[in-house]
């Protein structure tokens, strides 16, 4: 069993739809809980950041964070063709010299139809 | 791009050749990492440093290496390439406790 498992897609929504992307995860030394944004031939953009369980919202994105359920989701409001992209889930640990691990899922593809 | 720039951003190489792939950053961050990045696998961590000349393994560091002789380079080295190490090749960089930022990618195709 991977330690984060992320449905790949990929997902089609209509332009304005709600979008809702999921993650789960199974090592409880998860610190910090990051959504990004990866376009085509491009790095992954950093979406998202949290720590703590709840909710955070950045204009039309919300991030949410169960630790106890050990479940992350990510809420696109108003979807754009522009939001169509690999969504990718990343969980980090704390490393040797006090770097930080990250452990990404697989991606989720998503397309914003007109 | 955070100030990543990875070189080259495409190369094609053979068997048995050794290829040295490098990442500059300008941000002077502390910490950087290589990852790939292949289908059904997502991203996974190669190797990475938390200072000049301090290196330490990923989960998948098996026949790579790594240097890092200045804070702001950041050097991958493959000995003798292997079919298995096509993939994309993804430097990041941080500042202590704080999130990763990527580069663009090296494509590396080993025929």
């Amino acid at each position: 069993q991977k330690e984060v498992e992320q449905d790949p897609g990929p997902l089609s929504v209509p332009e304005g739809a709600i979008v809702s992307l999921n993650c789960t995860y199974s090592n409880s030394a998860f610190q910090y809980f990051m959504w990004y944004r990866q376009y085509s031939r491009k790095g992954p953009e950093l979406l998202m950041y949290t720590y703590s369980s709840g909710n955070k919202e950045d204009g039309r994105f919300t991030a949410q964070v169960d630790k106890s359920s050990k479940y992350i989701s990510l809420f696109i409001r108003d979807s754009q063709p522009s939001d169509s992209a690999t969504y990718l889930c990343a969980m980090s640990e704390s490393v040797t010299g006090g770097g930080n691990k990250l452990t990404f899922g697989t991606g989720t593809q998503l397309k914003v139809e007109l | 791009d955070a100030g990543i720039t990875q070189s080259p951003r495409h190369k094609v190489t053979e068997t048995g050749t050794p290829v040295t792939l490098r990442c500059h950053q300008t941000e002077n961050h502390r910490y950087m990492y290589w990852y790939r990045q292949d289908p059904g696998h997502g991203l996974r961590l190669i190797h990475y440093s938390y200072g000049v000349k301090d290196t330490d393994k990923g989960e998948v560091s098996d026949g790579y290496s790594v240097s890092r002789s200045k804070t702001e380079d950041f050097l991958l080295t493959l000995e003798s390439a292997t079919s298995s190490q096509t993939s994309v090749y993804f430097c990041a960089i941080s500042a202590g406790n704080s999130p990763l930022h990527f580069g663009n990618g090296t494509r590396l195709t080993v025929t």
